[in-house]
């Protein structure tokens, strides 16, 4: 199994706290991903990062930032959480070879609620 | 921007054969995965194309039309236990990796 790792699994946290998923690896994959799960939408993009330090916005951003300070941790924080954010959220990460990307491998992702 | 159109739902019985259809619209194109996602759990890796043709791999196949922006996946010999979500995935070279929505797949007896 791909070396991926999301903390924490499971959150309740209140409307306006600030919120912190973290997703460590130990493959040292060059891709980051963070999507969020929801009925009726798929998977959808939250923010990526092609490298330390390199990160750009997804389709569903608002709301959302994220930190990549080393190759192993992305960081996805919610800086004041509201209901609509109430999901799972999943961190996929992503290497290339020979010039092509390999396939994603998913963290077993975090069920956040906001109440 | 990119596009991505799967069934949103199917229903096939056991040990039979069932095709699940995906068209992409994207802004350049580099391959296209295809997960498998059992409720409550995170998608796992099934196939991946990257040029024209048929992928076998045991009871699923994936094949790929990059001209006619088409992917199918075909299993065979259903089981209950592929019944699960299956996920279409484009990456494109500037673009990160956007799915579907998903079909969710029933198997029945």
């Amino acid at each position: 199994d791909a070396g991926i790792t999301q903390s924490p699994r499971h959150k309740v946290t209140e409307t306006g706290t600030p919120v912190t998923l973290r997703c460590h690896q130990t493959e040292n994959h060059r891709y980051m991903y963070w999507y969020r799960q929801d009925p009726g939408h798929g998977l959808r993009l939250i923010h990526y990062s092609y490298g330390v330090k390199d990160t750009d916005k997804g389709e569903v951003s608002d709301g959302y930032s994220v930190s990549r300070s080393k190759t192993e941790d992305f960081l996805l924080t919610l800086e004041s959480a509201t209901s609509s954010q109430t999901s799972v959220y999943f961190c996929a990460i992503q290497s290339q070879s020979g010039g092509m990307n390999t396939e994603a491998f998913f963290g077993q992702g975090t069920r956040l609620t906001v109440v | 921007g990119q596009n991505i159109d799967q069934p949103t739902e199917m229903t096939a019985t056991e040990g039979a054969i069932v095709q699940i259809n995906c068209t992409y619209q994207t802004s350049g194109f580099n391959g296209l995965f295809w997960y498998q996602q059992h409720a409550g759990e995170a998608p796992t890796f099934l196939s991946y194309n990257v040029l024209d043709g048929l992928e076998e791999k045991g009871r699923f196949s994936s094949f790929l039309s990059r001209s006619k922006g088409y992917s199918y996946l075909l299993l065979k010999e259903l089981q209950m236990k592929d019944s699960a979500s299956y996920l279409c995935a484009v990456f494109s070279g500037n673009t990160p990796l956007v799915f579907g929505k998903g079909t969710r797949l029933s198997v029945i007896a």
